[in-house]
């Protein structure tokens, strides 16, 4: 199947720091998601990148979409310990199956 | 609010046994998927339905089916479960431009 590299697999930081996790994909990609899955939790949607080039924002997370639709980034602004889970992109080719990211585990010191 | 309902979030099954993992989501949506999720290896697409009675094998879908007689209910099975299989199963729903929504997970142990 279709494949989507994450990186980096974990990431520990002090209180304060930034983060980036990053997805990369050998084909084009139709959209890509980004989830969050609290420890103990279920994946939980985040946000939706479409366009080619596309930068979104909420709050201190902004996210963005590669120009040639085969990479994306998260980027975390100024840690909280809120923020600690993992983070998964997914990634769809055509249809419906989507294809996750290995996950990117958060773990933020205070 | 999308609700997806895994029936259990633990079973203990030994080895050989036929086990079923139900899911019911109630936003009518068209979509339905099964993951497990295991260290380091993300979430990994066994099966999923596009509708009732169809279904198109995932990723890593060996050792499974599903069965979706009913939109709103999609069920995976284990004909014979081994050692092998012991993982989190996340079920997840989807429709139209709507993201997955995903249930709280089963933890399957298998002895």
């Amino acid at each position: 199947g279709q494949q989507v590299m994450q990186i980096p697999q974990y990431q520990h930081v002090q209180e304060g720091e930034d983060f980036t996790t990053y997805c990369n994909s050998s084909t084009t990609l139709s959209n890509i998601q980004w989830y969050k899955q609290r420890p103990g939790g279920h994946p939980v949607f985040l946000i939706q990148l479409v366009k080619s080039g596309e930068v979104k924002k909420q709050k201190r997370l902004t996210f963005q979409f590669g120009e040639a639709k085969k990479n994306s980034s998260l980027h975390i602004t100024a840690t909280q310990t809120t923020d600690v889970g993992t983070y998964f992109c997914a990634a769809t080719y055509n249809f419906n199956k989507f294809y996750f990211g290995s996950g990117t585990k958060l773990n933020v010191k205070p | 609010d999308v609700k997806v309902t895994q029936s259990s979030r633990y079973l203990v099954k030994r080895t050989g046994e036929k086990v079923f993992l139900e899911c019911v989501q109630d936003m009518d949506h068209e979509n339905m998927f099964w993951y497990r999720q295991d260290p380091g290896l993300g979430l990994r697409l066994i099966y999923f339905s596009y509708d009732v009675k169809m279904k198109e094998k995932g990723d890593i879908p060996e050792g499974y089916s599903v069965s979706r007689e009913k939109k709103e209910r999609f069920s995976l099975i284990l004909e014979s479960a081994s050692t092998n299989q012991t993982s989190m199963y996340l079920c997840a729903s989807q429709g139209g431009n709507s993201p997955l929504h995903f249930g709280n997970g089963t933890r399957l142990t298998v002895t």
